[in-house]
């Protein structure tokens, strides 16, 4: 069974860099036709689309946040990383990381990642 | 970007209610849409795709229809256990994707 576990850490100063991993067990990043992302969510808001990385390296950013977003792929752990620099408040929301075929079929539990000093 | 507009925000319903969500899009986004739902404190799940789809292990109560630019997550008889929020989503144009505002369903 597909399982997406977020890691990392759950609170950020204002100016540094985000940065969070999914570890992706059940299904191999390396031959799968899905690409592998991230959807954030504000405290009582909706939903944004951060990015999406397919096996190969192509990316799709939104481009609100294109500019400070980074999402790779580890292969060899298996895993999906985002960076997000320069962060703010308004970046406090929980991050879930996410498998998608355009809409997203299987989702992370979350992390919620505070910026504050 | 194609903005995703959900009507109503929130309803109120009781158990056995038929209930009705409208979605529209800024431009034609074919069939290219999905429905979440989404419980406090958990991750949205998946209930349908290609506009009327039904993912595997969702109850037949919930089905969706529309193509183009209006789209409609229809719950044929409420249950207690689907009180949630409730959003759609494009997937025709990304980047980006995007989602709607959210339906927020609670008990009447």
């Amino acid at each position: 069974q597909l399982q997406l576990q977020e890691s990392g850490p759950g609170l950020v100063k204002p100016s540094e860099t985000l940065s969070l991993t999914c570890s992706v067990s059940g299904d191999s990043i390396s031959i799968s036709r899905y690409y592998w992302g991230w959807v954030r969510q504000s405290p009582g808001k909706g939903l944004e689309w951060i990015g999406s990385i397919f096996y190969s390296g192509s990316t799709y950013y939104n481009p609100s946040l294109k500019s400070r977003v980074i999402v790779s792929v580890d292969k060899s752990k298996n895993q999906v990383s985002l960076k997000l620099n320069s962060v703010t408040a308004a970046d406090t929301a929980v991050y879930y990381c996410a498998r998608l075929l355009g809409f997203v079929d299987y989702w992370g539990q979350g992390i919620l990642v505070a910026v504050s000093s | 970007d194609i903005l995703m507009t959900q009507s109503p925000s929130s309803l109120s319903a009781s158990v056995g209610d038929r209930v009705t969500i409208t979605c529209r899009a800024s431009q034609d986004i074919a069939n290219s849409l999905a429905w979440y739902q989404q419980k406090p404190g958990r991750a949205p799940k998946i209930l349908l795709y290609a506009a009327s789809t039904l993912e595997s292990g969702v109850p037949s109560r919930f089905s969706g229809s529309g193509s183009g630019t209006d789209f409609t997550l229809t719950i044929s008889s409420l249950q207690p256990e689907d009180f949630a929020t409730y959003y759609c989503q494009q997937y025709y144009s990304p980047p980006p994707l995007t989602f709607g505002g959210g339906t927020k369903v609670d008990i009447k």
